[in-house]
Parts: C-alpha cells; sequence; structure tokens
C-alpha cells in the first residue's frame, strides 16, 4: 500500500527566504507525482504535475523535483512571499491511465511573516 | 486549468436529515469523478469513485448506503450523506481529470459540512 510522508509538518520563515518543502512515497512504481496547495476552508490548487519520465518541473517561483528511484520529491519556493502561506499537499496515482486515485501526504503548513 | 466547481461550498443540517453535494465540470467531460474526505489537519482520504452511467467504487470502510454516489452526466456528479449525524461534519472534496494519460488531476472548492 503507496504511504506518502511530508516533512516538515509545519515550517514558518521570513519573507524572501527561499524553502524547500520534502514529500516521500514508499512505492516508486508512480506514474507522476502532483504538488497541491491548500489554502484553510478551501479546495486544492494544482501547482504542478511531474511524469515519472521526468526530473522537475518549473512553474514561475516554484520548482519541483523527482527521485523516483529514491521516492522523493522536492518543491523549491524562491523569494518566499507572504502570499505564499498555505498548506502544500504532494500526491501520487495508485495507478496510470486517466482519472486515477490520488494518495495524499498530510502536507506542509507554511507561514511566511511579513 | 480545467474547473471543477463544487456546490454548496459550506452547509449546516440537523442529525437525520440527508445533504446533496454536487461536483461539476464546467468545461470538460469526466467519465470518473473521485470524492474525498478530509478531517482536521489530516490528509485527504479517497471516499469512492463515481462512474458515469454505472455504479460507484466505494473504499474500504466507505458505506455505501451512508454516502449515496450517483453520475448521471459526464459533467456532474452528486454525494449525498444520508442520516447525517454530526460524525459526518468533515470537509468533502471532488475531482476530476482530463481524459488522457496521467494527466493532471482537478479538484473543487470542497464542501464544509456540519451536522448539529
Amino acid at each position: 500500500k503507496q504511504e506518502v510522508t511530508q516533512i516538515p509538518a509545519a515550517l514558518s520563515v521570513p519573507e524572501g527566504e527561499n524553502l524547500v518543502l520534502n514529500c516521500s512515497f514508499t512505492d516508486s512504481a508512480i506514474y507522476n507525482l502532483q504538488w497541491f496547495r491548500q489554502d484553510p476552508g478551501k479546495g486544492l490548487t494544482s501547482l504542478l504535475l511531474i511524469q515519472s519520465s521526468q526530473r522537475e518541473q518549473t512553474s514561475g517561483r516554484l520548482n519541483a523535483s523527482l527521485d523516483k528511484s529514491s521516492g522523493r520529491s522536492t518543491l523549491y519556493i524562491a523569494a518566499s512571499q507572504p502570499g505564499d502561506s498555505a498548506t502544500y499537499l504532494c500526491a501520487v496515482p495508485n495507478s496510470g491511465g486517466s482519472n486515477y486515485k490520488l494518495t495524499f501526504g498530510k502536507g506542509t503548513l507554511l507561514t511566511v511573516n511579513p | 486549468g480545467a474547473v471543477v466547481s463544487q456546490h454548496p461550498s459550506r452547509v449546516i443540517c440537523k442529525s437525520g436529515t440527508s445533504v446533496k453535494i454536487e461536483c461539476r465540470s464546467l468545461d470538460f467531460q469526466a467519465t470518473t469523478m473521485f470524492w474525498y474526505r478530509q478531517f482536521p489537519k489530516q490528509s485527504l482520504m479517497l471516499m469512492a469513485t463515481s462512474n458515469e452511467g454505472s455504479k460507484a467504487t466505494y473504499e474500504q470502510g466507505v458505506e455505501k448506503d451512508k454516502f449515496l454516489i450517483n453520475h448521471a452526466s459526464l459533467t456532474l456528479s452528486t454525494l449525498t450523506v444520508t442520516s447525517a449525524h454530526p460524525e459526518d461534519s468533515s470537509f468533502y472534496i471532488c475531482s476530476a481529470s482530463l481524459i488522457g494519460v496521467n494527466t493532471e488531476a482537478f479538484f473543487g472548492q470542497g464542501t464544509r459540512l456540519t451536522v448539529v
């Protein structure tokens, strides 16, 4: 059974810092890995999707890497801003194909202080 | 990205009543949608897979008679919490993805259900 772990559970940084969020998964036979952002009481916003054949993906100040063999992914946030404060979740699918189930980590609660 | 809309965003109901939550894919068709549940400070847990035109598939431990799922069209799935109890209070979120191989999953805004 796939298990996803995220470290740290919470992180508080001053504005402007670069930071790294970690995600690990037990079954390396994944098809992709997705990072999400969740604001309090809200749904999930997809940030980045990395296919299993890729090593990293970038979107603006966000960069996600994937090391499938070691079962790890990192989300790098450059020049953090207060608006980045949210819970960040990583998730992997239980199988390939279209419309697949996801297994989520518990998330990292990020607070960026002005 | 694709848009998944969920309604209502927040609902309060009395114990014993039923509540219906709608999940719509606004700009694409989804033969399959998923319903998740999230407890405070916990991860999202998959409840069931909603299949258009056929019965939903429930995860182990999820009562199918308690959580009724209907996927009547390619753009709409509904989750009905029947005879709600306070322990059903939670955050419910649906998701869908575009047809294709290993595509992104898009999520609704979620529904905060409080049973009093």
